[in-house]
């Protein structure tokens, strides 16, 4: 059974910094991996993808995948407080495939 | 944008009732999903679909059962509710990238 784990629980950050969000997963044979943000009272919405080793970056929000490692990330440059959420990290065998979720990090970007 | 519509919004049922949550998407999306989501075990799977007819069981089946009976809709059934089963549902539709999700229904079993 897949397993998701993202870390830190909570994250808090000034406006203007960097997030740095974490997450690992078990099974070897994972090939989609998203990120997805849940503002309070919403239900998530996906932010970004990543399905290649490596950086992917659309505009202030990167992500960094390394299979080998089953290990992903994301970095927000220039945190706002609009983005103030819970974020998940999603992982799939294949896009037609059951999706696992990790538990979630808080961020809070302080003005 | 996608649409996923889950009804009721808000439910308070009794220990032992009977209950139906309901989802529809008019994104013509083959797979759909029912998550709970709970403080600190943050979404977690319990049954999806690939298709009208299809369901499987996700990581948490144990007590729900879900019926697809359209491409369109997928319902979560709570045969014998009991309050371990209080949480937030989110109803998700997804074809080949992101998953669209509903906004909630957020059930009290008393």
């Amino acid at each position: 059974q897949q397993k998701v784990q993202q870390s830190p629980e909570s994250l808090i950050v000034p406006e203007g910094g960097m997030a740095s969000l974490n997450c690992t997963f078990s099974d070897r044979n994972s090939q989609y991996f998203w990120w997805y943000r849940q503002h309070s009272g919403e239900g998530p919405k996906a932010l970004m993808s990543i399905f290649s080793n490596g950086d992917k970056k659309e505009g202030r929000f990167t992500a960094h995948l390394n299979k080998a490692s089953l290990y992903v990330s994301l970095h927000i440059k220039d945190s706002q407080p609009s983005d103030s959420a819970l974020y998940f990290c999603a992982v799939s065998r294949t896009n037609a495939y059951k999706v696992i979720f990790g538990k979630g990090t808080h961020l809070h970007v302080l003005p | 944008e996608a649409a996923v519509t889950q009804s009721p919004r808000n439910k308070v049922a009794v220990t032992g009732g009977k209950v139906t949550l309901s989802c529809n998407q008019t994104n013509n999306h083959n797979n759909m999903y029912w998550y709970r989501q709970d403080t600190g075990h943050g979404l977690r799977l319990i049954h999806y679909s690939y298709g009208a007819g299809s369901t499987e069981k996700g990581d948490i089946p144990d007590g729900y059962k879900a019926s697809r009976p359209s491409q369109e809709n997928f319902s979560l059934i709570l045969e014998l509710a009991t309050p371990s089963q209080t949480s937030v549902y989110f109803c998700a539709s997804g074809g080949t990238e992101r998953l669209f999700f509903g906004h909630g229904t957020k059930l009290s079993v008393l």
